[in-house]
């Protein structure tokens, strides 16, 4: 598609489980951001793709969590063990190259009962 | 009880006025500034950038200026319209890096 696409949409599960979230960025783009955004809140950094490597993923507020890219395109952030503070809408950008405005899908909304 | 963090800074504007969102930006090694509008249930969508060797930028109906000096950055919105309400963010990204920090946000409602 045109534009950065993110499944699913919205995501309820029960505390204690894993769950996936899927990125797939517009085609072409190098770069893959995650950011978590809780409810009236800015967005926080989570971890950079460059290609399939990660030189940045100092925002990942535990080891529960995780992001994979392959293929240089579909990226996957999975959450072990979800806990309710997991609870926010997640949300993937990409970019052409480091110079360029990230390009954000409308997000995962976890919900976390 | 409510949270500190649902109270964003609002501001409400007629049609047609013009509107000015301000940002404080936290570090001046920061080289490139973007604004970002976002929808209730969508993702931040890209307005306007502008690198530190400017102070100015104009684009469709916005301008951004930047004030090194005193790190702050504006985003003014010609003829505001209705749907122009949504949650405005300023985002600052330091030379060498790639990743964006964020504002907390400005809420913009515009009344008709």
């Amino acid at each position: 598609g045109a534009g950065v696409s993110q499944s699913p949409s919205n995501k309820v599960t029960e505390k204690g489980k894993d769950v996936e979230l899927r990125c797939d960025p517009i085609s072409g783009h190098t770069a893959l951001y995650w950011y978590r955004q809780s409810l009236g809140q800015g967005l926080e950094f989570l971890i950079y793709f460059q290609g399939n490597s990660a030189p940045d993923k100092s925002g990942l507020p535990s080891d529960r969590f995780s992001a994979e890219r392959t293929g240089g395109s579909v990226s996957t952030l999975t959450i072990q063990r979800t806990q309710q503070e997991d609870s926010a809408v997640y949300l993937c950008a990409s970019s052409g190259d480091r110079g360029k405005p990230q390009h954000f899908g409308d997000g995962t909304r976890l919900s976390i009962l | 009880g409510e949270s500190v963090g649902l109270h964003l800074p609002t501001l409400s504007v007629q049609e047609g006025d013009n509107s000015i969102i301000n940002c404080a930006y936290s570090n001046s090694a920061s080289d490139y500034f973007i604004w970002y509008k976002q929808e209730s249930g969508k993702g931040p969508q890209f307005i306007i950038d502008i690198r530190s060797n400017m102070d100015k930028r104009q684009g469709q109906r916005v301008t951004v200026l930047l004030n090194k000096t005193v790190k702050h950055l504006s985003l003014q919105i010609a003829a505001t319209q209705p749907g122009d309400s949504a949650v405005y963010f300023c985002a600052e990204k330091v030379e060498g890096y790639s990743t964006l920090t964020f504002g907390k946000g400005t809420m913009l409602l515009v009344s008709p």
